[in-house]
């Protein structure tokens, strides 16, 4: 198994473009995760799904960031426009139910 | 609204010995609770996860308690190596919202 597949693994740009970050999840994971590392902020959860489907996006800090997942092998983190505020570690998880996440190596964002 | 903390943030210790890393938390509502790893530049790798009618679980070195009435978890670490230094989280599951811990940042003196 591939494991959770993150891309890019980095990501440097400006100040009010558009940033997309995927996610391949393991094959038979129900749950996907996507997680944005600080160092003043820890880790923290922006949204998960299920099957699918978005079941709490109670973490996305605001419009600016979007997230889809059109079929269970891909997701996507949209961040249109972003701020400088935004650089972090993004990171992708994946799991069955109620068991052990799995996480990909991350995509460290900077925003200039 | 639940917290996680973790006290302290970074131990050194010499190798050989034994630890306990603590994780509290203050909403005792949870379904399971999980420690991670994460090495540098890297993402999290699961060790245990205790469900909430589980006290503890053990893989290898490792073990895990969980009392939820008091709001704690321990990760113990037995003979420690050089290999264990890391940042060890923990997170808790529960009412559809993970939160995590900020981690103690763990590294054993050769």
């Amino acid at each position: 198994d591939a494991g959770v597949i993150q891309s890019p693994r980095h990501e440097v740009t400006e100040m009010g473009q558009e940033v997309t970050l995927r996610c391949k999840p393991i094959s038979g994971h129900d749950y996907l995760f996507w997680y944005r590392q600080t160092m003043m902020r820890g880790l923290e959860l922006l949204i998960y799904f299920n099957n699918n489907v978005p079941i709490d996006d109670s973490g996305m800090p605001e419009d600016r960031f979007s997230a889809k997942m059109p079929n269970a092998s891909f997701s996507t983190l949209k961040i249109q426009p972003s701020e400088p505020r935004d650089s972090a570690v993004y990171f992708c998880a994946s799991s069955p139910l109620y068991q052990p996440q799995h996480f990909g190596d991350g995509t460290r964002l900077s925003i200039l | 609204k639940q917290e996680v903390t973790q006290i302290p943030a970074a131990l050194s210790v010499p190798e050989g010995e034994n630890l306990v890393l603590n994780c509290s938390f203050t909403d005792s509502a949870i379904y399971n609770l999980q420690w991670f790893r994460q090495d540098p530049g890297k993402g999290l790798t699961s060790l245990l996860l205790i469900q909430s009618s589980q006290r503890e679980q053990t893989s290898g070195r490792l073990n895990a308690s969980l009392d939820k009435s008091s709001g704690r978890s321990t990760l113990y670490i037995a003979a420690s190596q050089p290999g264990d230094s890391a940042t060890y989280l923990c997170a808790v599951r529960g009412d559809d919202k993970i939160i995590f811990g900020k981690g103690t940042r763990l590294h054993i003196l050769p």
